[in-house]
């Protein structure tokens, strides 16, 4: 089945240790997404691309970046985890074809806890 | 911000009630959607509507918008145990441009109690 597929489903660093959470996507979808959920919020979203084109969100913190090396696969790369970035993390798919916002599909997420 | 806000922010009832959740929003939109979220997992799509379009059926769910009062509803019928979940409200930003980012609501948190 198509699907969005997130590694790893825990993931557990050290404050200030750099840490990559991966993204796939079956769905050749052009749009990839990422959110951050705090417990007990909505997701917010950090940044997306649109094929190639990186799009930040503008309260999105420089600590967070992003890849993406082909249509399939996508990227979040914090940089120097702090206490106040463990979340779920959460990636999204989406084929926009230019009339307006259509749906999206989600992985199962990451849950990042950093000690 | 465009974010929407849901209410209830919890609700609690029993199997084969119906549920009901609303949101409101503050912008335009082209359209809403609706999601539910189980516990620690991502998000499952359920319904989108369009700006033009007042009320929307799938299965036990129904959903109408009210663009004038910018409110949408989503009324889950005879509730199972499994409708329990997270539920959220979702919108772009209906600018007239083409648009692909969506803005989520706060969530409403069901338990449906077997």
């Amino acid at each position: 089945d198509a699907m969005v597929i997130q590694n790893p489903r825990y993931q557990v660093t050290q404050f200030g240790k750099p840490v990559t959470l991966s993204c796939s996507q079956t769905l050749n979808h052009n749009v990839m997404y990422w959110y951050q959920q705090k417990s007990s919020q909505a997701p917010k979203l950090l940044f997306h691309y649109y094929d190639k084109d990186f799009n930040n969100e503008a309260d999105t913190p420089d600590n967070f970046q992003s890849r993406r090396p082909n249509t399939s696969f996508c990227f979040l790369d914090i940089r120097s985890p702090g206490l106040g970035d463990a979340a779920m993390y959460l990636c999204a798919t989406s084929d926009f074809v230019g009339r307006g916002t259509d749906t999206q599909y989600f992985g199962p997420g990451t849950r990042l806890t950093v000690l | 911000s465009q974010q929407g806000e849901e209410d209830p922010q919890a609700l609690s009832i029993q199997e084969g009630e119906n549920a009901t959740m609303n949101c409101s929003y503050k912008t335009s939109i082209n359209n809403l959607q609706w999601y539910r979220q189980n516990s620690g997992r991502g998000l499952v799509h359920l319904i989108l509507i369009r700006s033009n379009e007042r009320e929307k059926h799938s299965g036990r769910l129904r959903v109408t918008l009210d663009t004038s009062k910018k409110s949408s509803s989503l009324l889950i019928t005879a509730s199972r145990a499994a409708d329990t979940a997270s539920y959220f409200c979702a919108t772009d930003k209906g600018d007239g441009g083409a648009t692909n980012k969506l803005i989520f609501g706060t969530g409403t948190l069901l338990a449906v109690q077997p």
